[in-house]
């Protein structure tokens, strides 16, 4: 496998429940991240892990809580989530970013389309 | 608050003809520009990133920087009914930032 790989691809949930959501990448990257999307709004970056350490979490709800065992595998634990986390959580990765992103692009997984009933 | 813009459109272009997509930010120590391309229900994926002034061509696509007028835009040449996309700019400070993105469609 090549790329960024997320799963699943489709998750519908009640509010009570726990669930996770796993991203993979092969590119050899340091630097992986959680974004979310939603429906007439701008891609909302989450969280970064840099060699497997949090360095950024965008004043996230914790209800979501990311875990990060190695720098190719990042996970997004979910639990008693709102009707408003409806929307689409995207993983990406990118070579190490240093001191800030710049010459750093990232390269995006398709996403797990997430519905809260 | 950093900001980036983009007019949501959709910008409407008849096939083989340009079109140009625009994208200002607020943010004046921006360091890094990125194009990504969005098609409907799948991920963001880049086609441009342009670092100092002036242009930066790739195949059909061209990428104007002027961090004087904090703008950044994306020229597309020769545009394709596959060019129908949304095309999101990203801008690194410190912080990347993305804009709503940008409908483009081609009309045949």
């Amino acid at each position: 496998e090549t790329g960024v790989t997320q799963t699943p691809r489709h998750l519908v949930m009640g509010m009570t429940n726990k669930k996770s959501l796993k991203c993979e990448q092969h590119l050899g990257h340091n630097a992986m991240y959680w974004y979310k999307q939603s429906a007439k709004k701008p891609l909302e970056l989450m969280f970064v892990y840099n060699f497997k350490e949090q360095t950024e979490n965008n004043s996230v709800p914790s209800r979501f809580s990311p875990e990060c065992p190695n720098s190719s595998h990042l996970f997004l634990h979910l639990h008693t989530l709102q009707p408003e986390d409806s929307a689409l959580y995207l993983c990406a990765s990118s070579l190490n970013p240093t001191v800030d992103y710049s010459n750093q692009p990232q390269h995006f997984g398709d996403g797990t389309r997430l519905s809260i009933l | 608050q950093k900001e980036v813009e983009q007019n949501s459109g959709p910008l409407s272009v008849p096939e083989g003809a340009i079109a140009s997509l625009n994208c200002t930010y607020s943010d004046r120590v921006s360091q890094s520009f990125f194009w990504y391309r969005q098609y409907s229900g799948k991920s963001p994926e880049l086609i441009m990133s342009i670092y100092s002034n002036g242009d930066k061509e790739d195949g059909r696509f061209t990428a104007q920087l002027n961090k004087a007028s904090q703008y950044v835009s994306l020229l597309i040449r020769d545009s394709q009914p596959s060019d129908s996309a949304t095309y999101l700019c990203a801008v690194i400070g410190d912080k990347i930032i993305f804009g709503k993105g940008t409908r483009l469609h081609i009309l045949p």
